[in-house]
């Protein structure tokens, strides 16, 4: 059964930083693509970044590029999410996606990982 | 990098079928073959319905299907059940990236 753990989220201040961390088992965790999505509170889902299987491709959105950091470290099957130079509008429930492979979708969601910047 | 149309909500009774639209531009939804729909309970983690334009992942009931014309992308839902009230998104492969659309709030009358 695949799973997918969020952790890491919590309270910021402005400009701050944090780290949030996904644990993943149930799949070969090397074979697959993996994607960083947020939702604000009351508003859309918006993606935020995907690294490829090995690593070596990565994508942002517009709104982190810069700031935030995508890795993975494949002994350990988790994915990180850094975040630097938080804004209140980075306040959002953070989702760990897994990709479906060669198809250009998300096919499975952890539970999420609440960050809220605030002063 | 913008957001992808939805209307805002739709409603059906039990045993009807309803259509989300999702439209984006040549750059994503009319450029690429990648559209995928997600259902989202509040709450839950959101589920892949529909990916590729118009492919079930298993699971997924034949009610759900999706199609696509130009720049709009659409998913239908046949034969409303209460279960499938939610919050619906559309989403395409961009080249770089994934845009999603603004979302659709489902409601079983």
């Amino acid at each position: 059964e695949v799973q997918l753990v969020e952790s890491g989220g919590g309270l910021v201040q402005p400009g701050g930083s944090l780290r949030l961390s996904c644990s993943a088992s149930g799949f070969t965790f090397t074979n697959y693509a993996l994607h960083w999505v947020r939702q604000a509170p009351g508003k859309g889902l918006e993606y935020v970044s995907t690294i490829n299987d090995n690593g070596n491709t990565i994508n942002y959105a517009d709104s982190v590029k810069g700031r935030f950091t995508i890795s993975r470290d494949d002994s350990k099957n988790t994915l990180y999410l850094q975040m630097s130079s938080l804004r209140t509008e980075d306040t959002a429930v953070y989702f760990c996606v897994k990709d479906l492979r060669g198809n250009y979708a998300l096919d499975f969601w952890g539970q999420g990982t609440l960050v809220t910047v605030s002063s | 990098q913008s957001a992808l149309t939805q209307p805002r909500s739709v409603s059906g009774s039990p045993g009807q079928s309803v259509t989300i639209s999702c439209t984006g531009t040549s750059s994503d939804v009319g450029g690429y073959n990648y559209v995928s729909w997600y259902q989202h309970h509040p709450g839950k983690a959101p589920k892949l319905m529909i990916y590729g334009v118009f492919n079930r992942p298993s699971g997924v009931p034949e009610r759900f299907s999706g199609s696509k014309s130009g720049n709009t992308a659409s998913l239908t839902i046949s034969g409303l059940q209460a279960e499938d009230e939610a919050e619906y998104y559309c989403c395409s492969y961009a080249g770089t990236c994934w845009v999603f659309g603004g979302g659709t709030k489902l409601t079983v009358l």
